[in-house]
């Protein structure tokens, strides 16, 4: 199993440029996760999804989208990119199936934006 | 809201066990404590959870106070590997808003 995967790995933008950010599973996860972690901080939730067709904001949701059209897949969209949304962007999964919440995450997107 | 505090900073010899805490004393009756660590840039691992007891697995062990007002992990053997950010976290308000803050990072030294 790949686990959770994520794509593209790096991206530098221009200020105002649109973008989308892919991030698969292939454990049969129903809970996926957008987080973003600036230099030398901890990560802050930005959206998450309990199942698919299903979406939630998160603590920073501000400049982002998502969508969650098949049960594997979470889409993260930049509509129009900012200097602020520089940082790495990393996709968690969760089985719903317990009481606790593990996450797997993924190896991250670094994206620049000029 | 329950949040986390965690010391910034930490160094263990390597061998010797490494003991990090956190205080979460904000937490509600039937949240868990979860832990997690990043090494270098890569993405976040989980390392273990608990509620009310003490919780041991293969890499660490998780005291709580019986306040659940802190916990301490506790990696028995540090190596140089274990060298890494350690997050302890816990769901803030309802759905599934996790809280990462700084973390502690751990240095395993020679």
């Amino acid at each position: 199993n790949a686990g959770v995967t994520q794509t593209p790995k790096f991206r530098v933008l221009k200020t105002g440029q649109s973008m989308t950010l892919l991030c698969a599973q292939d454990m049969n996860h129903e809970y996926m996760y957008w987080y973003r972690q600036d230099p030398g901080m901890g990560l802050r939730l930005i959206h998450y999804s309990v199942g698919e067709g299903t979406t939630a904001k998160g603590e920073v949701p501000d400049g982002y989208n998502v969508s969650r059209l098949k049960k594997q897949n979470f889409l993260l969209g930049l509509e129009s990119a900012a200097p602020s949304q520089t940082s790495v962007y990393f996709c968690a999964s969760s089985s719903s199936g317990r009481t606790y919440n593990e996450q797997f995450f993924g190896p991250g997107t670094r994206l620049t934006v000029l | 809201d329950a949040k986390t505090t965690q010391p910034p900073s930490m160094d263990c010899a390597e061998g010797r066990a490494a003991n990090l805490p956190c205080n979460h004393s904000t937490i509600s009756g039937n949240e868990y404590v979860y832990w997690y660590r990043q090494i270098h840039s890569q993405g976040p691992q989980y390392i273990i959870h608990g509620l009310k007891n003490n919780e041991t697995n293969e890499m660490a062990s998780l005291i709580i106070t019986e306040d659940r007002k802190s916990s301490t992990l506790i990696l028995p053997h540090a190596t140089l590997r274990d060298t890494a950010v350690y997050y302890c976290i816990v769901r803030v308000g309802y759905g599934q808003n996790f809280v990462f803050g700084p973390g502690t990072r751990l240095s395993v030294l020679p």
